[in-house]
């Protein structure tokens, strides 16, 4: 079946560096591709998607590019702040309605 | 607000009881789900519903039940018969039932605590 593998955590970087979380999938088809981030004590938001190959989903300096060649879709940020400290999930939708999330990402970054 | 409101933030049961989790939303959305979060673990589907009275289950439903009376609601019963059920759990909603892209939007999350 549909399944989700992104790195394991934690993730502890100082405020300013950049910032990859990566992401691989398998799948069935041609599935659409996401990233949530939840902050503490919250559900989860949906940071930014990717519906078909080579589309570049991007949001608050968040950004990530579908790559079906290598079924791949890595988180970046250029410089991240105190503030992007969150749990981050990928997740995939691919022939049934359902979506299915990798395990999660924890990042803290320290001023 | 439109949104998605679950209620209570916390809830503390002693064990052999059953417990319901209320999620209520305002979006006029479809397709209605519940997760589990455990640590380490991800979200896991338990139940979901595309529409007005009917719903299916999703890949740890043992020990759950739900029902789908009102698009609005779609409250989570956690029975005496799920083995461990302390965990934080997530109800989400999305405006397409299935075929397209789904992009679903999430409520705050019940921390359930089993004593």
């Amino acid at each position: 079946g549909d399944s989700v593998t992104q790195m394991e955590g934690p993730v502890t970087l100082s405020e300013e560096a950049f910032l990859t979380i990566n992401c691989t999938y398998t799948a069935t088809g041609y599935p659409s591709l996401f990233w949530y981030v939840q902050y503490p004590g919250e559900g989860l938001q949906l940071l930014l998607k990717a519906t078909k190959a080579d589309d570049k989903g991007s949001n608050k300096g968040f950004e990530a590019t579908y790559r079906k060649e290598t079924t791949s879709f890595h988180l970046e940020k250029g410089s991240v702040q105190v503030s992007d400290s969150a749990v981050y999930f990928c997740a995939l939708q691919g022939g049934s309605e359902k979506l299915v999330f990798g395990k999660g990402t924890k990042l803290t970054v320290n001023p | 607000d439109g949104g998605i409101t679950q209620s209570p933030k916390y809830l503390f049961r002693k064990e052999g009881q059953n417990v319901t989790l209320s999620c209520e939303q305002n979006l006029n959305h479809d397709a209605m789900y519940w997760y589990r979060q455990d640590p380490g673990q991800g979200l896991r589907l338990i139940y979901y519903s595309q529409i007005v009275n009917d719903f299916q289950k999703g890949d740890i439903a043992e020990g759950y039940s739900v029902s789908r009376e009102k698009k609005e609601s779609f409250p989570l019963t956690v029975t005496s018969a799920q083995k461990n059920p302390t965990a934080f759990y997530l109800c989400a909603s999305s405006p397409r039932p299935s075929g397209e892209y789904n992009e679903q939007f999430f409520g705050p999350g019940t921390r359930l605590t089993v004593l």
